[in-house]
């Protein structure tokens, strides 16, 4: 079983629509959770941290349920700014490094 | 603020000839460094990670090696690159200390090995 495991979709979704990701974790002692955005050939950017059973900014909402080891992410009227690379990525409980999903691509067409 | 800076930005090397990729943080001191290649449509592998100077974790075994000459410093480097080293190096940094985890990526080097 992979550490991280995303969807890799891709997810195609109208302008305006919410759509969810989800992630699962194989580490139970996991504490910190983060989900990044890639665009098409460039670097990972940290889209929201995870550290208690949620986060919200903007319209974007992550949620994490410890007892079945996921994370989701939750877009709300997708923007097609939106359309990206969307990586789970899970602290090891050492705490040095991160482990990433192979990420979740979204499309959001007019 | 904190910013993190990458060379080259595009790299094409024949099979056989050596590697130096650089990479320099600013704004922070004693951070933790980070070398990553990400393959053509593949997730980050973690290649090294340095929590101080002259201190390496190596993840993969491979030809690859990295240094950290300075604090804000940290090199990749082989003396013979494979047509399997292509790909996207990212190096990223985090906090040396404190709760948070966030680790923050440069640009990037994409190499393509011919």
């Amino acid at each position: 079983r992979k550490e991280v495991e995303q969807d890799p979709g891709p997810f195609n979704v109208p302008e305006g629509a919410t759509v969810a990701f989800n992630c699962t974790y194989s580490n139970s002692a996991s504490q910190s959770f983060f989900w990044y955005r890639q665009d098409c050939r460039k670097e990972p950017k940290l889209l929201m941290s995870v550290y208690s059973s949620g986060n919200e900014d903007g319209r974007f909402t992550a949620q994490l349920n410890r007892a079945s080891q996921y994370i989701s992410l939750l877009i709300r009227d997708s923007k097609l700014s939106d359309s990206a690379t969307y990586l789970c990525v899970v602290n090891s409980p050492a705490g040095n490094m991160l482990t990433f999903g192979g990420g979740t691509r979204l499309m959001v067409k007019p | 603020s904190q910013t993190i800076h990458q060379w080259p930005a595009t790299l094409v090397q024949p099979v056989g000839s050596p590697l130096s990729l650089e990479c320099t943080v600013e704004g922070t001191s004693n951070p933790n460094l980070y070398w990553y290649r990400q393959a053509a449509g593949r997730g980050l592998q973690l290649l090294f990670y340095s929590v101080g100077i002259g201190q390496i974790s190596s993840e993969v075994p491979q030809n690859l090696s990295a240094s950290r000459p300075q604090d804000r410093q940290f090199i990749l480097s082989s003396k013979k690159l494979l047509l399997s080293d292509s790909g996207f190096y990212l190096c990223a940094w985090r906090r040396g200390s404190g709760a948070t985890y966030e680790q923050y990526f440069g640009p990037g080097t994409r190499l393509t090995v011919t």
